[in-house]
């Protein structure tokens, strides 16, 4: 099982439309959480940290589940410039420094 | 204008070749790490330095090799030893070696060996 794992996508989503997806992670004693966003051939650019209690960013939102161990975030009222990858980022278990694991990436096509 | 840069964008390597990757940022971050992406596939980690003159191996180091002389500077040498160096490599850097630093990452290398 991998340690971080997304559903790879693609998701279509209408202009406007809301889109919401998951990545659950294998280890329960995982600190950080982190949604990084990928542009087709670029680098990953963090678009934000994943709190305990949830968190909003403008039109995105994530949530935490520890108990269920997942991440989600939602994009409320897409735009043509939503759509890239969008990478879940854990810190595992014992790794009190910054060893990330990176999921694979959800693709988001958002179309006019 | 603060950020990482990496060159070459493109390289292209004949097999037995080594081949070196430059890492520079001018943000004044000690640590400073090494990924290599392949298609379907997450970021894994080859090498992170945590402060000048210091390095360690990440997940997948066989086949690769890094220096740390200068803060600035973190080069990725591929050797020969690599058995499937094509891939998308890229380079980033943090404050420190934090879980809750944000890593900054450089534009990428995508190397291809012939």
């Amino acid at each position: 099982r991998k340690e971080v794992e997304q559903d790879p996508g693609p998701f279509n989503v209408p202009e406007g439309a809301t889109v919401a997806f998951n990545c659950t992670y294998s280890n329960s004693a995982s600190q950080s959480f982190f949604w990084y966003r990928q542009d087709c051939r670029k680098e990953p650019k963090l678009l934000m940290s994943v709190y305990s209690s949830g968190n909003e960013d403008g039109r995105f939102t994530a949530q935490l589940n520890r108990a269920s161990q997942y991440i989600s975030l939602l994009i409320r009222d897409s735009k043509l410039s939503d759509s890239a990858t969008y990478l879940c980022v854990v810190n595992m278990k014992g790794d009190s420094w910054g060893k990330l694991q990176f999921g694979a990436g959800t693709q988001v096509v958002v179309t006019p | 204008d603060g950020g990482i840069t990496q060159s070459p964008k493109y390289l292209f390597r004949k097999e037995g070749q080594n081949v070196t990757l430059s890492c520079e940022q001018n943000l004044n971050h000690d640590a400073m790490y090494w990924y290599r992406q392949d298609p379907g596939q997450g970021l894994r980690l080859i090498y992170y330095s945590q402060i000048v003159n210091d390095f360690q191996k990440g997940d997948i180091a066989e086949g690769y090799s890094v220096s740390r002389e200068k803060k600035e500077s973190f080069p990725l040498t591929v050797t020969s030893a690599q058995k499937n160096p094509t891939a998308f490599y890229l380079c980033a850097s943090s404050i420190t070696l934090a879980a809750n630093n944000e890593q900054f990452f450089g534009p990428g290398t995508r190397l291809t060996v012939l």
